[in-house]
This record gives structure tokens, C-alpha cells and sequence, in this order.
């Protein structure tokens, strides 16, 4: 299918500690990884995307890593601040449509 | 350029109504979608579109239809309306495949 399953749920961390957040796809076709930022009341915005020939991408204190064999990818926010505090979305999608199906969603709070 | 607007921002409707929820965007983007947001959850794909006048369906496309007549627009009708189609709707563009989806600011639908 092609469903896709993101953890955390909620993730709480302390200003200036580093956040993870990891997904799990199941579609083999599956070629674009993108992650969205929501804050509250607000539309999703891209913050960072990662294509299949790639295994790993960074943008100042965001990263993301792609493992195509194992299926899953990953968010890595380092030094992480009150701003970052949001709901944080991966993505997938394949083919020729560019359809994309979004995972849960994760809660990261930052603590000052 | 205004980028992907929508309207209207907020609408009740009552049970058994119909209506059309209005999306557009300036950039000449070929690439264009529907999404619905529940409370505490992610997006799901309603409708897309390719091009003006090919649309297809989604992941949830029951109770709704589109049309792309023009690059420009692309319209969510709703046929009597029911409360399970209380969300958040988001329109999104993209300029090609794999490249970043642009959200407009959203359209909040209550059915009573």
C-alpha cells in the first residue's frame, strides 16, 4: 500500500537539544520525501525534501536521511529553538501524478 | 504573485447543502490538489490534477468532485454536505513533479 507511519506522536525536548523524527513507508515506487512544517492555524510549508538517489540531505540545522532498502527516512533538527515548536510531516510519493501521501503528523514542542 | 489563494477562509453549512470551495493560483502551476485536514491528523488527497482539464482521484474523493478548465483554477464541489466532511481543506500547486507543493491558507468547513 501506501500508507506511511510516522514517530513520534509528540516529541518534547529542550531548547538547544537535538529532535528526531523517523517514518516508515511501504510503496517500493515511492521516490520523493518530503517534510512539511504546520504551525497552528496555519498552511504546511516545505522545509526540506530528499529524492531517492540521495541518502542524505542538510540545511543548516535540519537534515534529512533516506534508507530506501529498509523504507524508512528520517527528520534531524539539531540545536533546536522555540520557533521550531510545531507539527512536523513526512511525505511520499511516486510516479507521474505527484500525488503525495502524508504521515500523522508529530507534535514537537521546544522548551525554553 | 499572490500564490494559492483560497476562499472562502471560513463556512458553515448545514446538512444535505452544497457548495464549492474556491482555489487559484498565479504561478502557471501544471500541477494542482485538493487536501482535507481533520483535527490532530494529517492530509489526505482528495482530488489532483495534471493539467487543465485532466483530473483524477485521490484518496478520499467520495462526496466531492473537481474540474480544471483553466491552469489557473480549480474548484471543490461538495454535494450535500454531511458532517464527516467537517474539516480543514487545503489546495496546494506545484510547478513539476517532485518539486515543492505551495498551500494556500486553507478553507475551514463546518457541517451541522
Amino acid at each position: 500500500g501506501e500508507n506511511v507511519e510516522q514517530h513520534p506522536s509528540t516529541l518534547s525536548v529542550q531548547e538547544g537539544d537535538s529532535a528526531v523524527i523517523k517514518c516508515t513507508y511501504s510503496d517500493s515506487a515511492s521516490n520523493y520525501f518530503p517534510w512539511y512544517k504546520q504551525e497552528l492555524g496555519k498552511r504546511p510549508q516545505l522545509i526540506i525534501d530528499i529524492r531517492s538517489n540521495v541518502g542524505e540531505k542538510k540545511d543548516q540545522r535540519i537534515a534529512v536521511t533516506l534508507n530506501k532498502t529498509a523504507k524508512h527516512f528520517s527528520l534531524h533538527i539539531t540545536e533546536t529553538q522555540p520557533e521550531d515548536s510545531a507539527v512536523y510531516f513526512c511525505a511520499h510519493g511516486s510516479g507521474n501524478t505527484g500525488k503525495l501521501i502524508f504521515g500523522q503528523g508529530t507534535t514537537l514542542q521546544v522548551k525554553p | 504573485n499572490a500564490g494559492v489563494t483560497q476562499t472562502p477562509k471560513f463556512r458553515i453549512l448545514k446538512i444535505g447543502q452544497s457548495m464549492t470551495l474556491q482555489c487559484a493560483q498565479d504561478m502557471n502551476h501544471n500541477y494542482m490538489y485538493w487536501y482535507r485536514q481533520d483535527p490532530g491528523m494529517g492530509l489526505k488527497l482528495i482530488y489532483y490534477s495534471v493539467g487543465a482539464g485532466i483530473t483524477d482521484k485521490g484518496e478520499v474523493p467520495n462526496g466531492y468532485n473537481v474540474s480544471r478548465s483553466t491552469t489557473e483554477d480549480f474548484p471543490l464541489r461538495l454535494e450535500l454536505a454531511a458532517p464527516s466532511q467537517t474539516s480543514v481543506y487545503f489546495c496546494a500547486s506545484n510547478r513539476e513533479l517532485q518539486e515543492t507543493q505551495y498551500f494556500g491558507p486553507g478553507t475551514r468547513l463546518l457541517v451541522l
